[in-house]
């Protein structure tokens, strides 16, 4: 069964840009969930879609989006990227079978966004 | 608020155990989680533990878990040069919620040495 994937792998960006980023769960998972990764403030949860609606959203200002297709690949946009945007950006599939917090979450090789 | 704190390096030689501790502030929690990164790459789940559990074993992997400090710890037997990486301890969720926002510490990077 493949794996969580993310695409671009690597992405440099200038200030005042957007991106989007693009993950692919695993067959058959349902919930996404983004996290951003930096060396100062670790990782961070950003939000979770689960069926096409953001389940669960964390501390982030509202340039940072996501959205959920039918097939349950998500993207998530950042708009008007400033310099501590730079991070690696990790996206986690689960099955979201249980409501009880047991389904495992894979995570992908995340996107290391770099911006100028 | 919630936290999840680690120390930042661990080193040990091979064949030693590595012992990681890790302390957090939310008590609601359901599960406690180990993940390993590597270099470049993403996480890989370890193992976790559900929050009424004092320990769990897994192979080399033990999990100890101590509610009233809000302590756990992860314990690897036999540690192997393959081991080091950065290991990241996680709380969540409340219970009956998402798996989605899982609280991270900051990671403990554990290096062996031959």
């Amino acid at each position: 069964k493949a794996g969580v994937t993310q695409t671009p792998r690597y992405l440099i960006k200038t200030r005042g840009q957007q991106v989007t980023l693009s993950c692919s769960p695993i067959s058959g998972h349902r919930s996404v969930s983004w996290y951003q990764q930096t060396p100062g403030q670790g990782l961070q949860f950003l939000f979770e879609y689960f069926s096409e609606t953001q389940r669960n959203k964390g501390n982030f200002p509202g340039r940072f989006s996501g959205r959920q297709f039918s097939n349950s690949r998500s993207e998530m946009n950042v708009s008007t990227l400033e310099l501590g945007d730079s991070a690696l950006y990790l996206c986690a599939s689960s099955m979201a079978q249980f409501l009880d917090g047991t389904d495992t979450q894979y995570f992908g090789p995340g996107t290391r966004l770099t911006v100028l | 608020g919630e936290d999840v704190e680690q120390s930042l390096f661990l080193s040990v030689r091979e064949g030693d155990s590595s012992v990681i501790n890790c302390t957090y502030t939310d008590s609601s929690s359901t599960y406690l989680y180990w993940y390993k990164q590597e270099p470049g790459a993403g996480l890989q789940l370890l193992t976790y533990i559900f929050s009424n559990m004092d320990m769990k074993q897994d192979q080399r992997l033990t999990v100890l878990l101590n509610k009233k400090d809000k302590h756990l710890s992860l314990r690897i037997a036999d540690t192997q040069t393959g081991d080091s990486a950065i290991y990241f301890c996680a709380e969540g969720p409340m219970y009956g919620g998402s798996q989605g926002n899982l609280i991270f510490g900051k990671g403990t990077k554990l290096s062996v040495k031959p």
